[in-house]
């Protein structure tokens, strides 16, 4: 299978600062590219997506970078606010069908 | 409208009996998943439905069956538990027809085998 993971398991923040969370993946026949947010107790939650044709996408508040030179994808979060606080996944696929999740990061905001 | 709707949420077996988990989405969804999801191991593929009347392995197939009843609903099953099995699992469909990974995912089910 392939192999999704993060740099670093857990961030603490300062609510107001920005987060960046990384990812890195193993696969660079991957096209495809999500984040999803976890909360305490509830299924993922879609943030993002990128396409490999793309180095750059933002939404609100939210940007996911991609590097297919290194591999490595990133999530950053602007101001970043107390509702925040979750374990974020990067996920991959190449078919569109099966995607492959990372061992996720935990972001903790402090107020 | 509810989403994805798992049942039951929580669940404990003893090693060698059997149980289904049952998952319903009502957005017209073609495409169906189960994962389960472990302490530092992220969320693991068991098996996929990619449209009604088909279903394929994923990365950890073994010791699962899996029904596509109908658009609607897709189950999930343990014939014969093991510890090895205790987990959440996570239900999730997809519009699917486009490469997209918007995948709705259910509240869990909480499985623990003893």
């Amino acid at each position: 299978g392939e192999s999704v993971g993060l740099h670093l398991p857990t961030l603490s923040v300062q609510e107001g600062d920005n987060s960046i969370i990384n990812c890195a993946y193993s696969n660079s026949a991957s096209d495809y590219f999500i984040w999803y947010k976890q909360e305490s107790g509830k299924g993922p939650q879609f943030i993002i997506d990128i396409r490999s044709n793309m180095d750059k996408r933002q939404g609100q508040r939210v940007t996911v970078l991609l590097n297919k030179t290194v591999k490595h994808l990133s999530l950053q979060i602007a101001a970043t606010q107390p509702g925040d606080s979750a374990v974020y996944f990067c996920a991959e696929t190449l078919s569109g069908n099966q995607f492959y999740f990372g061992t996720g990061t935990s972001l903790t905001v402090i107020p | 409208n509810a989403g994805v709707t798992q049942t039951p949420k929580f669940q404990v077996l003893k090693t060698g009996q059997s149980m289904t988990l049952q998952c319903a989405q009502d957005m017209n969804h073609n495409s169906m998943y189960w994962y389960r999801q472990d302490p530092g191991m992220g969320l693991r593929l068991i098996y996929y439905s990619a449209s009604e009347g088909t279903t394929d392995k994923g990365e950890v197939p073994n010791g699962y069956n899996v029904s596509r009843l109908n658009k609607r609903e897709f189950s999930l099953r343990l014939e014969s538990a093991a510890p090895s099995q205790t987990s959440v699992y996570f239900c999730a469909s997809m519009r699917g027809g486009e490469n997209t990974g918007e995948l709705f995912f259910g509240e869990g089910s909480r499985l623990t085998v003893l």
